[in-house]
């Protein structure tokens, strides 16, 4: 059983340009959530799709934007790349039962990005 | 979602028990304490969770104190690839999002 797989491990991109990011979840999951993580921090909560809709929303610009497709894996597009964008992405999968979560999140390895 | 306390680093010598402590004096009744911890370039894993009971699985135990404003996280025989960094999380019931803090850099030492 595949767990979390994110799509590119690395990738390096210049100030303006956009980005898309990859993830497939875990089978059986249908919930796909998106973290930041910059050098020496923890992750920080992006957005997170369910029914292919934006359910949450942490504290990212417009510039962060989401999608969720009907076989529940999702992108993550950034437009206008700042050097601060500069950081891990992270997914993580869970399933929706009875209208609350159960379960443990389960994370992807990430996909690294770095802003010249 | 109640904020958590961590000291930001730890040793620990290999073999023996790891206990990581976390303050979470603001918590609510109906937040659990979950531990994550992430290994050097790779996505965080789940541990344990508990409410208010203690709870023990095949990686470690946690133990809440009877007030609920502190646990601890139990590695019981701490090996190398132990080394990584242990977030304490409060996440109310249900709720999908996490909010990580910096978390505690355990290292276990041969």
């Amino acid at each position: 059983d595949a767990g979390v797989t994110q799509s590119p491990t690395h990738l390096i991109k210049t100030r303006g340009q956009q980005v898309t990011l990859r993830c497939s979840p875990k089978s059986g999951h249908d919930t796909v959530s998106w973290y930041q993580q910059a050098l020496g921090q923890g992750p920080q909560f992006i957005f997170q799709y369910y029914e292919e809709e934006e359910r949450q929303r942490g504290n990212f610009p417009d510039r962060f934007s989401g999608h969720q497709f009907p076989n529940y894996s999702s992108e993550l597009n950034v437009n206008a790349l700042l050097l601060g964008d500069s950081a891990l992405y992270l997914c993580a999968s869970s399933s929706l039962a009875g209208g609350l979560y159960t379960g443990e999140l389960f994370f992807g390895e990430g996909s690294r990005l770095t802003v010249l | 979602d109640a904020k958590t306390t961590q000291p930001p680093s730890m040793d620990c010598a290999e073999g023996r028990a790891a206990n990581l402590p976390c303050n979470h004096s603001t918590i609510s009744g109906n937040e659990y304490v979950y531990w994550y911890r992430q290994i050097h370039s790779q996505g965080p894993q789940y541990i344990i969770h508990g409410l208010k009971n203690n709870e023990t699985n095949e990686m470690a135990s946690l133990i809440i104190t009877e007030d609920r404003k502190s646990s601890t996280l139990i590695l019981p025989h701490a090996t190398l690839r132990d080394t990584a960094v242990y977030y304490c999380i409060v996440r109310v019931a249900g709720a999908n999002n996490l909010f990580f803090g910096t978390g505690t850099r355990l290292t276990v030492i041969p």
